[in-house]
């Protein structure tokens, strides 16, 4: 079975720019989470999809990212401008629902983020 | 909000030594995972835990989840350098997303 795909693996950008990220995640895993992590610390979610909708996106800094799922399968995560401390790793993680309690995670390899 | 705890932060042991690292939460979690990064890598799933006092095995690993489920633990035996990396608890309150710890990042010494 194909994981969940993330792309690019590596981006270098300038503060003030913007970068957006891409993920694909495991075919018919209707959850998509977004988590920032910051080297040496835990992932921290930053959004959670439910097909296409937002479950929670309460630690979302909505004044730089946005993300979005349209069609409920791939999502994109945006910052812009970026700022110095938007520098880490973000992975993208997808799980099935049957409603229980939280599923597992599949994370992808993620995009490591430089930003100068 | 909602913060789970590990400890210690980093554990570095020779190689055929035991290794435990703790989670706790501040409060009632209705479920706990754990996951392994190896350095470089991503996260991967490798247990979840739901019920109180419960106890699962996984070859040489032992996951524990405390009678007041605000707790658990993971217990290596006789580590391997194939241990080596970092180990983060994850849990949520009920109908909320997994939050995880800040992981113990293990070293085994050849």
């Amino acid at each position: 079975e194909a994981g969940v795909a993330q792309s690019p693996r590596y981006k270098i950008i300038e503060k003030r720019q913007s970068v957006a990220f891409w993920c694909n995640p495991i075919s018919g895993h209707a959850t998509l989470y977004w988590y920032q992590q910051i080297l040496g610390q835990g992932p921290k979610l930053l959004i959670q999809f439910q097909n296409n909708g937002v479950v929670d996106d309460s630690q979302l800094p909505k004044d730089r990212f946005s993300a979005e799922r349209l069609k409920g399968v791939d999502s994109t995560l945006k910052i812009q401008p970026a700022k110095l401390e938007d520098s880490a790793v973000y992975l993208c993680a997808s799980s099935l629902v049957d409603g229980a309690t939280n599923e597992k995670l599949f994370f992808g390899s993620g995009t490591q983020l430089s930003v100068l | 909000g909602q913060q789970v705890m590990q400890i210690p932060q980093y554990q570095h042991v020779q190689e055929g030594e035991d290794f435990t690292t703790y989670c706790n939460s501040s409060t009632t979690l209705s479920n706990i995972q754990w996951y392994k990064q190896r350095p470089g890598g991503h996260p991967v799933f490798l247990i979840q835990l739901v019920k109180s006092g419960e106890v699962k095995k996984q070859k040489r690993l032992t996951f524990q989840f405390g009678e007041a489920k605000k707790n658990s633990s993971l217990h290596i035996t006789a580590t391997q350098t194939t241990d080596v990396g970092t180990y983060f608890c994850a849990g949520p309150k009920r109908n909320t997303p997994l939050v995880f710890g800040k992981g113990t990042r293990l070293s085994v010494i050849a």
